[in-house]
C-alpha cells in the first residue's frame, strides 16, 4: 500500500501572502507525480504532471518542484488571491498497476 | 462544453435500493475511471476501463458493477445500497491506458447519500 502524504492539511493565509505546501510520496519505483486543484462541487483540475528529479513547473503564480530521490514535491503560490482558495491534491504513480495514489490534500483558504 | 460529465450530481436514496451513476467523456480518451472519495477525503480508485475493457478492479464489493457500452461512457451501478456507500464518486478519463504521464480529467463528482 503506497502512502502519499500532504502537509499541512489546511492553511489560512492573507491575500498577497506567498505560501507553499508539501507532498511526500514513496521514492521507490517512482514514475510520475501529479498536482490537482480542486474547488468543492467542481472537477479537480490538473495543474502539473512531473516526472524527472529536479523538475520545476510553473503556471502563472503557481509553481512546483520535484525531488524523486527523497520523495517530495513542493507547490508554491506567489501572492495568494482569494480565488486560489481550494484543495490542492497530489497523486503519485509508482508503477503499481498504472494507478495513481492520492494524498489527502491541502485545503487553502485565502482571506481578502 | 463539459469534458467529463456525470449524472446525477446529487442522489439521496434508501438502504437496499439499486442506483446508477452515468458518466460520459467527449475528449476521445481511451481510458475511463471511477474514484471514490473516502471518509478521510482521500480519492481511491475503484475501476479503470480501457477501450471498454476492465483494466483495474480494486477491492470493491460485488454490489458495485461498472458498465462501459462504448469507450466514451462508463456507468456505475450499485446494488443493495448500504449506509457505508455514502460518498462522493468521481468519474475520470485519460488519453490512454493507465495514469502514467497523462493528465486525468475528472467529472464534478456525484454526491451519494444513503439513508
Amino acid at each position: 500500500i503506497l502512502n502519499v502524504e500532504q502537509s499541512p492539511q489546511s492553511l489560512h493565509v492573507q491575500e498577497g501572502d506567498s505560501t507553499n505546501f508539501t507532498c511526500s510520496f514513496p521514492s521507490s519505483n517512482f514514475y510520475a507525480l501529479h498536482w490537482y486543484r480542486w474547488e468543492t462541487a467542481k472537477s479537480p483540475e490538473a495543474l502539473f504532471v512531473m516526472t524527472l528529479n529536479g523538475d520545476e513547473k510553473k503556471k502563472g503564480r503557481i509553481s512546483a518542484t520535484l525531488n524523486t530521490k527523497e520523495g517530495y514535491s513542493y507547490l508554491y503560490i506567489k501572492g495568494s488571491q482569494p480565488e486560489d482558495s481550494a484543495t490542492y491534491l497530489c497523486a503519485s504513480d509508482n508503477n503499481a498497476g498504472n494507478m495513481l495514489t492520492f494524498g489527502g490534500g491541502t485545503r487553502l483558504m485565502v482571506k481578502p | 462544453d463539459t469534458a467529463v460529465s456525470q449524472t446525477p450530481k446529487y442522489l439521496v436514496t434508501q438502504m437496499g435500493n439499486d442506483k446508477s451513476i452515468k458518466c460520459e467523456q467527449n475528449l476521445g480518451h481511451d481510458t475511463m475511471y471511477w474514484y471514490k472519495q473516502d471518509s478521510k477525503k482521500f480519492l481511491k480508485i475503484m475501476f479503470s476501463y480501457n477501450n471498454k475493457e476492465l483494466i483495474i478492479n480494486e477491492t470493491v464489493p460485488n454490489r458495485f458493477s461498472p458498465k462501459s457500452p462504448d469507450k466514451a461512457h462508463l456507468n456505475l451501478h450499485i446494488n443493495s445500497l448500504e449506509l457505508g456507500d455514502s460518498a462522493v464518486y468521481f468519474c475520470a478519463s485519460s488519453q490512454d491506458q493507465g495514469a502514467r504521464r497523462n493528465t486525468i480529467y475528472f467529472g464534478e463528482g456525484s454526491w451519494l447519500t444513503v439513508v
